[in-house]
């Protein structure tokens, strides 16, 4: 059964504390991506890979960082730095293969609270 | 930067009413995407939007994608309590999605 999974659902973390999220594809996509979502808003992209061991910043990178040592792995760590980090965090990926029509699976999310 | 706004951010309907939802971005763009997000869950992807003046049809769902292709429009005909969700635009730039703002669907039985 292929998709996208993130762990984990659920998540608090006190101020000043790293956490990482997991996110793992077994549908051989190429490419990976992470968005932070806030109530009632759109998704924002944080960084996105698009083939191992080299990824890009999005449009909200600053107090994050990642890591795509494998094809189906792209863990998102949410440093100290960020500021305001309580969101829903989505990892998505795409094959890859066809840049203009990909289409892209969505993991069911993590909801991170900052306590 | 290229940006993607959706109108109206909120929509309250009674059963059976349309609903219909508009995206429109600041650039061109090369395809259009949208997405339907269930409260609590994740974006789905719905359908894909490639050509100018393209109208594709699923079920009571019609996307149109713009002449210019800068804007795109999600109808939906006698609404279900299913339909509830935020519908979301997403339009393609270089290697990553750019998504609308979303629109808020609730159908009232």
């Amino acid at each position: 059964d292929g998709g996208i999974t993130q762990s984990p659902k659920y998540l608090f973390r006190k101020e000043g504390q790293n956490v990482t999220l997991s996110c793992e594809q077994n549908l051989n996509h190429d490419a990976m991506y992470w968005y932070r979502q806030d109530p009632g808003q759109g998704l924002r992209l944080i960084y996105y890979s698009q083939i191992v061991n080299d990824f890009q910043k999005g449009d909200i990178a600053e107090g994050y960082s990642v890591s795509r040592e494998k094809k189906e792995s792209f863990p998102l760590t949410v440093t100290s730095a960020q500021k305001n980090p309580t969101a829903f965090y989505l990892c998505a990926s795409t094959s890859g293969r066809a840049v203009l029509t990909d289409t892209q699976y969505f993991g069911p999310g993590t909801r991170l609270t900052v306590l | 930067g290229q940006q993607v706004m959706q109108i109206p951010q909120y929509q309250h309907v009674q059963e059976g009413e349309d609903f219909t939802t508009y995206c429109n971005s600041s650039t061109t763009l090369s395809n259009i995407q949208w997405y339907k997000q269930r409260p609590g869950g994740h974006p789905v992807f719905l359908i894909q939007l490639v050509k100018s003046g393209e109208v594709k049809k699923q079920k009571r769902l019609t996307f149109q994608f713009g002449e210019a292709k800068k804007n795109s429009s999600l109808h939906i005909t006698a609404t279900q309590t299913t339909d509830v969700g935020t519908y979301f635009c997403a339009g393609r730039g270089t290697y990553k999605y750019i998504f609308g703002t979303g629109t808020r669907l609730k159908v009232l039985a």
